[in-house]
């Protein structure tokens, strides 16, 4: 599986667009980027994936990068609860959960 | 709708108690998974069942074994606890075993091996 690369910690205003930045310059071309999320004292949850074209669901926006070293996850009007810690994975999408899937990730602090 | 549902929250338990740690999903998925989460080390996967009727070894299995009870139950048992094993335990399940049918998870079992 890629490496991926994201800030420790990043802040943002309460109704502001929240941009998360990934480095995955190792990825193949069989592998998806897939975003999780984990608020304080909850499981994870999952927000979205994509392997090429830009993606969009009723949480969050991701957009790749032509060359697909990197991705941005777009939370579009962030609200304090969406202070929480934010994973970016990368794998190939017929293997299994069967292993470790997420590092450090991001703590994304909104702030009113 | 509850998702998945795990028991009990919290718990302390002394070195060499043993205990079962339940999950119970409601969405009719047919794999399910234990993890547990220690800080700095990011989520480990322990035991998991890709269908009903079988599970397998994770990355940390050892001093753990699981029941299938049935499609919704999946179950943890710690033989003999020990203080390495204080840790938050998250039970997840999926549509299927590929990484591309995301994972919904419990709101976990807080641990303590005194």
């Amino acid at each position: 599986d890629a490496k991926t690369t994201q800030p420790p910690s990043m802040d943002c205003a309460e109704g502001r667009a929240a941009n998360l930045p990934c480095n995955h310059s190792t990825i193949s071309g069989n592998e998806y980027v897939y975003w999780y999320r984990q608020i304080h004292s909850q499981g994870p949850q999952y927000i979205i994936h994509g392997l090429k074209n830009n993606e969009t669901n009723e949480m969050a926006s991701l957009i790749i990068t032509e060359d697909r070293k990197s991705s941005t996850l777009i939370l579009p009007h962030a609200t304090l609860r969406d202070t929480a810690v934010y994973y970016c994975i990368v794998r190939v999408a017929n293997t299994g959960g069967f292993k470790t899937i997420f590092g450090a990730g991001t703590r994304l602090f909104v702030k009113a | 709708n509850a998702g998945v549902t795990q028991t009990p929250k919290f718990q302390v338990l002394k070195t060499g108690q043993s205990m079962t740690l339940q999950c119970a999903q409601d969405m009719n998925h047919n794999s399910m998974y234990w993890y547990r989460q220690d800080p700095g080390m990011g989520l480990r996967l322990i035991y998991y069942s890709a269908s009903e009727g079988t599970t397998d070894k994770g990355e940390v299995p050892n001093g753990y074994n699981v029941s299938r009870l049935n499609k919704r139950e999946f179950s943890l048992r710690l033989e003999s606890a020990a203080p390495s094993q204080t840790s938050v335990y998250f039970c997840a399940s999926s549509t299927g075993p590929r990484f591309d049918q995301p994972q919904h998870f419990g709101d976990g079992t807080r641990l303590s091996i005194l």
